[in-house]
């Protein structure tokens, strides 16, 4: 099972700030918190993962909490092709196998940008 | 760099048709994993190897087999197809040397199995 809980789905005008949201209350003190997206009919895409700093990378910011039970993914000017299924993983890096280190996928948020 | 690529892009079979999908990485990945996904479903892993002669089973293996004798290949053999197995296949790879540990995904097969 996905360790993590997004909402099924969000909208989002275009040029403003996507807010995606994820729960993540059981994670490891090891676990860092991942981002990909899944544009229609292709393979995910990495977006962005961090341990408990806040990030930023040139596709998008990680906030996540003091507690690390919840993060916030942030598309500061999202745009039609943002329009996508958005991930949210935990899973200790470098370890392969087992829950804690497959990238498990749940269902994840399906974001549409509305012009 | 071609990254990952996978071939056939579609595929029909018949139901008890083998066929095997490939994946290739020009990346120099030791790690690399198959995933399924099924209509309004997250990928599930199949099988996954963290380098040359060694794999291991993800969360859904039966029906399908692997192998790797080299870095670069990592094939998913259907031995038997069912129409159980009509999906859209991904393989993906990553350098485990990293603190990144990004992982790439190819463009996906689509199966058909009837």
């Amino acid at each position: 099972d996905a360790k993590t809980t997004q909402p099924p789905s969000m909208d989002c005008a275009e040029g403003r700030a996507a807010n995606l949201p994820c729960n993540h209350s059981t994670i490891s003190g090891n676990e860092y918190v991942y981002w990909y997206r899944q544009i229609h009919s292709q393979g995910p895409q990495y977006i962005i993962h961090g341990l408990k700093n806040n990030e930023t990378n040139e596709m998008a910011s990680l906030i996540i909490t003091e507690d690390r039970k919840s993060s916030t993914l942030i598309l500061p000017h999202a745009t039609l092709r943002d329009t996508a299924v958005y991930y949210c993983i935990v899973r200790v890096p470098g370890i392969y196998g087992g829950s804690q280190g497959n990238l498990i996928f749940g269902k994840g948020t399906k974001l549409s940008v509305k012009p | 760099n071609a990254g990952v690529t996978q071939t056939p892009k579609f595929q029909v079979l018949k139901t008890g048709q083998s066929m095997t999908l490939q994946c290739a990485q020009d990346m120099n990945h030791e790690y690399m994993s198959w995933y399924r996904q099924d209509p309004g479903m997250g990928l599930r892993l199949i099988h996954y190897s963290v380098g040359a002669g060694i794999t291991d089973q993800g969360e859904v293996p039966n029906g399908y087999n692997v192998s790797r004798s080299t870095t670069e290949d990592f094939p998913l053999r259907l031995l038997s197809a069912a129409p159980s197995q009509t999906s859209v296949y991904f393989c993906a790879s990553s350098y485990s040397g990293s603190k990144i540990d990004t992982q790439y995904f190819g463009p996906g097969t689509r199966l058909t199995v009837l």
